[in-house]
């Protein structure tokens, strides 16, 4: 069965430096992995997503996320954190595709907390 | 670009009563998904459908029921609601094809006192 792992409640990171948030996962097959930010009383925000090629995904808002076939990892970085950044991440990954079985599985989430 | 749009955004409801959310995709997308998110918690899929046909279900309770129209939205119907329904209700919509992304509206906070 596929899953998701975020082994991180919170992240806290002082504005200005690096951020990782870490994601793992465990699927048969080829992984299709996702990453989404919720801000507060809001939908989910695509990010970027790993399908196949470059190990290393840009998305959003200066995001980035590097794929790790041989760690099964697929942690979210940023070169420089913002305030603005404080939210929750959410690591997910796409059922393996067959006719009925699409459907996303989310991590339990991250919340990271950027300081001033 | 247009999003996807649900509505209401907020609904409140006494326990028993019936609810119903709607969904209405990206133009062009043919696929809709509906995830459940408790407080604190990660999204659980419910329900999607591809070109108005259920295809896949996941832990959705039988009092729920959900169908897609020829105009593509989604509606997903709430009878006998209980005090632990209450959560944020998100559409997601797809263009169906293997690798594309799920979009996600900006949801529906269901309350059931």
């Amino acid at each position: 069965a596929q899953s998701v792992a975020q082994p991180e409640d919170q992240v806290n990171v002082a504005e200005g430096n690096p951020l990782t948030v870490k994601c793992t996962y465990s699927v048969s097959g080829n992984p299709y992995l996702f990453w989404y930010v919720q801000y507060p009383n809001r939908g989910l925000q695509f990010l970027l997503k790993y399908i196949t090629g470059d190990n290393l995904v840009k998305g959003s808002y200066g995001f980035e996320a590097e794929f790790n076939k041989s760690q099964t990892s697929f942690h979210l970085k940023k070169p420089s954190a913002l305030v603005s950044d404080s939210a929750l991440y959410f690591c997910a990954v796409r059922a393996q595709r067959n006719y009925n079985t699409d459907k996303l599985i989310f991590g339990t989430g991250t919340r990271l907390q950027v300081f001033p | 670009a247009a999003g996807v749009i649900q509505s209401p955004r907020h609904l409140i409801k006494e326990k028993r009563e019936t609810a119903t959310l709607k969904c209405y995709p990206i133009p062009r997308h043919d696929t809709v998904y509906w995830y459940q998110q408790g407080p604190g918690q990660d999204p659980q899929f419910l329900i999607s459908f591809y070109e108005k046909m259920q295809s896949d279900k996941g832990s959705i309770p039988d009092r729920f029921s959900a169908q897609q129209f020829s105009d593509y939205h989604s509606e997903l119907n709430m009878s006998s609601l209980e005090l632990g329904d209450s959560a944020l209700y998100f559409c997601a919509s797809s263009s169906g094809l293997v690798t594309d992304t799920q979009y996600f509206g900006p949801g529906t906070r269901l309350t059931v006192l």
